[in-house]
């Protein structure tokens, strides 16, 4: 049963820590899709990647966070430093492109809440 | 850029009913996905349909159809004899897809969601 992973499930840290959340694809999936999903906003677009290269980083506070895929097998995304705004549930996503059904086969989240 | 509108913040029915949550969207691309994704008190984002823009005819999954209408950019979402299991958030998605650096798809916008509850 192929599914995505991310850990941790919850954090809580305080304002101003670093915060690392990662992430493994489906194996042999080559796109990897950061979202984030807040009431306020709702869910959003971050970041992805395809085949480890990223596309597409508009989503994302440049000054504070940042994702890369060091290999095949693993997506992070860091917050550094982290603020209560920062507080969401952060999903990661993997899929196949171009021959794939547009399909994205999401992970269980990480709940981050910083105090 | 794209946007999606789900007018229907929260609908209630009871079981065994039909019920259809309403989907909008803008944009001025032609080559696009469209999707309903469900998400549980689990937090578990769960695809319910897709469709592609290209194809005419309606998608269908068990209880679960659409209803697109291309020209007026609508996309909405009926299910047949729902069940308690059926109450959750349902999220419209559109999707580009991208022509270029190296084809495929793009990042998922969202709406809103539209909080369904399904009555014992």
């Amino acid at each position: 049963d192929a599914r995505v992973t991310q850990t941790p499930r919850h954090k809580v840290t305080e304002m101003g820590q670093e915060v690392t959340m990662r992430c493994q694809p489906i194996l042999g999936h080559n796109t990897v899709f950061w979202y984030r999903q807040t009431m306020m906003q709702g869910l959003e677009l971050l970041a992805y990647f395809r085949n480890r290269a990223p596309l597409d980083d508009s989503g994302m506070p440049k000054d504070r966070f940042s994702a890369e895929m060091p290999d095949a097998t693993l997506a992070t995304l860091k917050i550094q430093p982290s603020e209560p705004r920062d507080s969401a549930v952060y999903f990661c996503a993997s899929g196949l492109a171009p021959r794939g059904s547009g399909e994205q086969y999401f992970g269980p989240g990480t709940r981050l809440t910083v105090t | 850029a794209q946007t999606v509108t789900q007018s229907q913040p929260e609908m209630s029915v009871q079981e065994a009913e039909t019920v259809t949550l309403s989907c909008t969207y803008d944009t001025s691309e032609n080559n696009y996905y469209l999707f309903w994704y469900k998400q549980p008190p689990s937090r578990q984002m769960i695809l319910v349909i897709r469709q592609e823009a290209y194809k005419q005819q309606n998608a269908t999954e068990n209880r679960f159809s659409v209803n697109f209408q291309k020209a007026a950019k609508s996309f909405s979402l009926k299910i047949s004899d729902s069940q308690l299991g059926d109450t959750a958030m349902y999220f419209c998605a559109f999707m580009r897809i991208r022509m270029y650096s190296g084809g495929g798809a793009d990042g998922l916008t969202f709406g809103k969601g539209t909080h369904l509850i399904i009555q014992p």
